[in-house]
């Protein structure tokens, strides 16, 4: 089992839609979450990062945490065109700053 | 303003070859990372320094060794170069290397071995 776990899409949806972004973790100990944007050919880009239980929002963002489910997602409202990027989830397994990263999800929001 | 800086951006060489990355950040953090992201685009985890300690070094071939002067700055020097090597080469930093600190990327350094 991969310790952080995305779908790598791609994942398709029409532009004013909620795109749904979805990561797993293998370790339970784990302590925080954080979701990068990258643009193809440049650098990730931090968006959202959650350290309770719940949902956090800023914008049109959403990020929830289930620890029980060691699961966290990302929402994205009124999804536009230049949120068209590959969304990768990062996970810090209290080992020092070390983030895992998933294989991130490739998302493309159709006008 | 670039907050975390690479250079070069792009390296073209030949197999053998030694070639450095430098990276600096102006943004007063205490813990850089060096990570490596493949032709699949999936992105680990390399070294991290925490002012000037090296505090992580995954399992990474011994031709590779980082250098921090000071808590500023991050090189990493690549000896014998071989094509798997091949990559995108992010510096990162962070406030401390606490779990919760968010990490910051440089622009990469895109590294070609012909």
């Amino acid at each position: 089992q991969k310790e952080v776990e995305q779908n790598s899409g791609p994942l398709s949806v029409p532009e004013g839609a909620i795109a749904s972004l979805n990561c797993t973790y293998s370790d339970r100990g784990s302590q925080s979450f954080f979701w990068y944007r990258q643009y193809s050919g440049k650098s990730p880009e931090l968006i959202m990062f959650i350290y309770s239980n719940g949902d956090k929002e800023d914008g049109r963002f959403t990020a929830q945490l289930n620890k029980a489910s060691q699961y966290v997602s990302l929402l994205i409202r009124d999804s536009q065109p230049s949120d068209s990027a590959t969304y990768l989830c990062a996970v810090n397994m209290n080992q020092g700053g070390k983030l895992i990263f998933g294989q991130g999800t490739e998302l493309s929001v159709k006008p | 303003d670039t907050a975390v800086s690479q250079t070069p951006k792009y390296l073209v060489t030949q197999m053998g070859n030694d070639k450095s990355i430098k990276c600096e950040q102006n943004l007063g953090h205490d813990t850089m990372y060096w990570y490596k992201q493949d032709s699949k685009k999936f992105l680990k985890i390399m070294f991290s320094y925490n002012n000037k300690e090296l505090i992580i070094n995954e399992t990474v071939p011994n031709r590779f060794s980082p250098k921090s002067p000071d808590k500023a700055h991050l090189n990493l020097h690549i000896n014998s170069l071989e094509l798997g090597d091949s990559a995108v080469y992010f510096c990162a930093s962070s406030q401390d290397g606490r779990t919760d600190q968010p990490q910051h990327f440089g622009d990469g350094t895109r590294l070609s071995i012909l």
